[in-house]
């Protein structure tokens, strides 16, 4: 069975820094995955996604993403983040086939001024 | 373009009592998902529907949660009866079609059960 794991539940950083948001993804077939971000009392945004091509794919606030096959990762990355960037983190596994996603627990991300 | 519509956005009930979820795709948007996130978690599906036919119910708890999409377009999710574990955000989905990967959300409704 398809399964996701984001092993940081939370991950402080002060603002200006690097972050990287962890994910590891279990499937035996191609998967399509996914990054969604989720302010307070708001539904889920995609950020940016990893369909085909190029295993490296950005967002247009600065964040990027490598698909990694070998270690079945997709770790989200930002070179300086914001306060505003403060939010919940979700990485998300579409496996062709099932037509369903799979949603890992989410990493709450808290930028300090 | 419109986005996902909910409603209500928030609701608090009693256990044993009933409520029910409404939504509103994108236009023309074929699938619509169901989700159950509860807190610290990330949503879980519990029901998709392709038009108005359901394509996987298989975590719909159907002895008391059940769901339908009259006419392809907006879709209602119920509990009857409410329990405490119901507590919860429910999220609602929507996607083009079956070569769109990409899912919209509502803004979701929270409903917390006394």
């Amino acid at each position: 069975a398809q399964s996701v794991t984001q092993l940081d539940s939370q991950v402080p950083v002060f603002e200006e820094a690097p972050v990287e948001l962890r994910c590891n993804y279990s499937s035996s077939v191609s998967v399509y995955l996914f990054w969604y971000v989720q302010y307070p009392n708001q539904g889920l945004q995609l950020l940016l996604k990893y369909l085909s091509g190029s295993t490296l794919v950005e967002s247009i606030n600065g964040f990027e993403a490598e698909f990694n096959k070998s270690q079945t990762s997709f770790h989200l990355r930002k070179p300086s983040v914001h306060i505003s960037d403060t939010a919940e983190y979700f990485c998300a596994v579409y496996t062709s086939g099932t037509y369903k996603y799979i949603f890992g627990t989410g990493t709450r991300l808290k930028v300090l001024a | 373009e419109a986005g996902v519509a909910q409603s209500p956005r928030y609701k608090i009930i009693e256990k044993r009592q009933s409520v029910a979820f409404w939504c509103n795709p994108i236009s023309g948007h074929a699938t619509l998902y169901w989700y159950q996130q509860i807190l610290g978690q990330g949503p879980k599906l519990l029901i998709q529907f392709q038009n108005n036919g359901v394509v996987d119910d298989s975590q719909l708890p159907k002895d008391r949660f059940s769901a339908e999409r009259l006419k392809g377009v907006d879709s209602t999710l119920k509990i009857q009866p409410a329990k405490l574990e119901d507590s919860a955000v429910y999220l609602c989905a929507s996607r083009a079609g079956t070569d769109s990967y990409e899912q919209y959300f509502g803004p979701g409704t929270r409903l917390t059960v006394t």
